[in-house]
């Protein structure tokens, strides 16, 4: 799986976008962008994916650049809720036997 | 989506014994996996819990120190064995379903060991 890059914290203003890069410049064409996050004390959530293009839930939106060596996730009206670690994950597709490792992500502080 | 329980919750537990954590899935579940997290540290992955065959350990984590059981298509236990103080962490076991992308994460187990 290739490696990411995450800044290790971030601030955001509540109200305000945030917006977490991701670098992965070693990502292979068949691997896809994972991002979860961890809300103190629970066990991690997913929050999106994608492989080329840009991609939009409910809770986020993922950008992904036209080399696929970065991307962001934006977090769209960032509330007191959404502080946590953000983790960026690269890899193959997801299934329910593919394992998924974890590196060190983004602690983002939301701040009132 | 699935629904995963652990017990116990949290525990504190004396150097030199061992622990049974259970995770429970409210459904079918082709893989359970578990992982141990640290005091301010990111996720790592203890091992793959396998139907009906032995784990998959990852590289530093051994099947003496860390047993997993997997009766079932909707149970797990890990085991931590002769702890000490370094097995200090929260432990949290997850799964996967086939045709789903994302995993499932459960609450965790928190482990303090005096």
């Amino acid at each position: 799986d290739a490696k990411t890059t995450q800044p290790p914290s971030m601030d955001c203003a509540e109200g305000r976008a945030a917006n977490l890069p991701c670098n992965h410049s070693t990502i292979s064409g068949n691997e896809y962008v994972y991002w979860y996050r961890q809300i103190h004390s629970q066990g991690p959530q997913y929050i999106i994916h994608g492989l080329k293009n840009n991609e939009t839930n409910e809770m986020a939106s993922l950008i992904i650049t036209e080399d696929r060596k970065s991307s962001t996730l934006i977090l769209p009206h960032a509330t007191l809720r959404d502080t946590a670690v953000y983790y960026c994950i690269v890899r193959v597709a997801l299934g329910a036997t593919n394992k998924l490792i974890f590196g060190t992500g983004t602690l983002l502080a939301v701040q009132p | 989506s699935a629904v995963i329980s652990q017990k116990p919750s949290r525990d504190i537990c004396q150097r030199g014994t061992s622990l049974t954590i259970q995770c429970q899935v409210d459904s079918q579940v082709t893989m359970m996996f578990w992982y141990r997290q640290q005091p301010g540290q990111s996720l790592t992955l203890i091992a793959t819990a396998n139907q009906g065959s032995e784990a998959t350990y990852e590289s530093g984590f051994v099947i003496d120190k860390f047993p997993i059981s997997r009766p079932n298509l909707t149970f797990s236990t890990l085991t931590v064995s002769n702890m000490s103080p370094e097995d200090s962490s929260i432990y949290l076991c997850s799964v996967g379903k086939t045709g789903v992308h994302d995993k499932i994460f459960g609450p965790g187990t928190r482990l303090t060991v005096l």
